[in-house]
């Protein structure tokens, strides 16, 4: 069974700041990586995912992640944030499991810009 | 329809009442999930379809808790005698079967109060 694990609930930030939102996964096997936004009183939409070749994906709004395999890591990072950006963050894994691939989710990091 | 539609986006009802959720998934999309969603936590997977093989209830916390879908159509969620503790947004969720690379698309929603 796999699981992820996003170490900050919360992370501050000023606008126009640089931001990395944290996210560690355990799995035996190999795994497909996804981190979803949750605007407020919005449902789920998809950031950006990893499949497999290059281990840095960029996504919509300037986001991008890296897959680090050794690490089990797979961090989001900004470069520069809005106040717009503000939302909850979800990563996600999907591995095989007795036949089905069910993403697993973490706890969601709240990202909080502060004009 | 464009998206994942849930139905009703809120529920109130009294504790030992059953309630009914509907989901309307995104057509062609063969997978379908459902997670819960409390507040301040992550989503935690409860069942998935997968077209007509039987469906992973892994998730369920209870017998109280039941789910059934109509092919590849519409599921329903159904919780028997509610406690407090259901309080939660129900989210379900689509995807085309693609062994885990695809996306899940999200509704906005069901949020279940119980008093």
């Amino acid at each position: 069974a796999q699981s992820v694990t996003q170490l900050d609930s919360q992370v501050p930030v000023f606008e126009e700041a640089p931001v990395e939102l944290r996210c560690n996964y355990s799995s035996s096997v190999s795994v497909y990586l996804f981190w979803y936004v949750q605007y407020p009183n919005q449902g789920l939409q998809l950031l950006l995912k990893y499949l497999s070749g290059s281990t840095l994906v960029k996504g919509i709004n300037g986001f991008e992640a890296e897959f680090n395999k050794s690490q089990t890591s797979f961090h989001l990072r900004k470069p520069s944030v809005h106040i717009s950006d503000t939302a909850e963050y979800f990563c996600a894994v999907s591995a095989p499991s007795g036949g089905s691939y069910i993403p697993t989710f973490g706890r969601g990091t709240s990202l909080i810009v502060h004009p | 329809g464009a998206g994942v539609s849930q139905s009703p986006s809120n529920k109130v009802t009294e504790k030992g009442k059953d309630v009914e959720l509907r989901c309307d998934p995104i057509s062609g999309h063969t997978a379908l999930y459902w997670y819960r969603q409390r507040l301040g936590q992550g989503l935690e997977f409860l069942i998935y379809f997968q077209g007509n093989s039987a469906p992973d209830k892994s998730g369920l916390p209870s017998d109280r808790f039941s789910a059934e879908r109509t092919g590849e159509s519409v599921s329903t969620l159904t919780i028997q005698r509610t406690q407090q503790e259901d309080s939660a947004v129900y989210l379900c969720a689509s995807s085309f079967r693609d062994r885990g690379r695809s996306e899940a698309f999200f509704g906005q929603g069901t949020r279940l109060t119980v008093v």
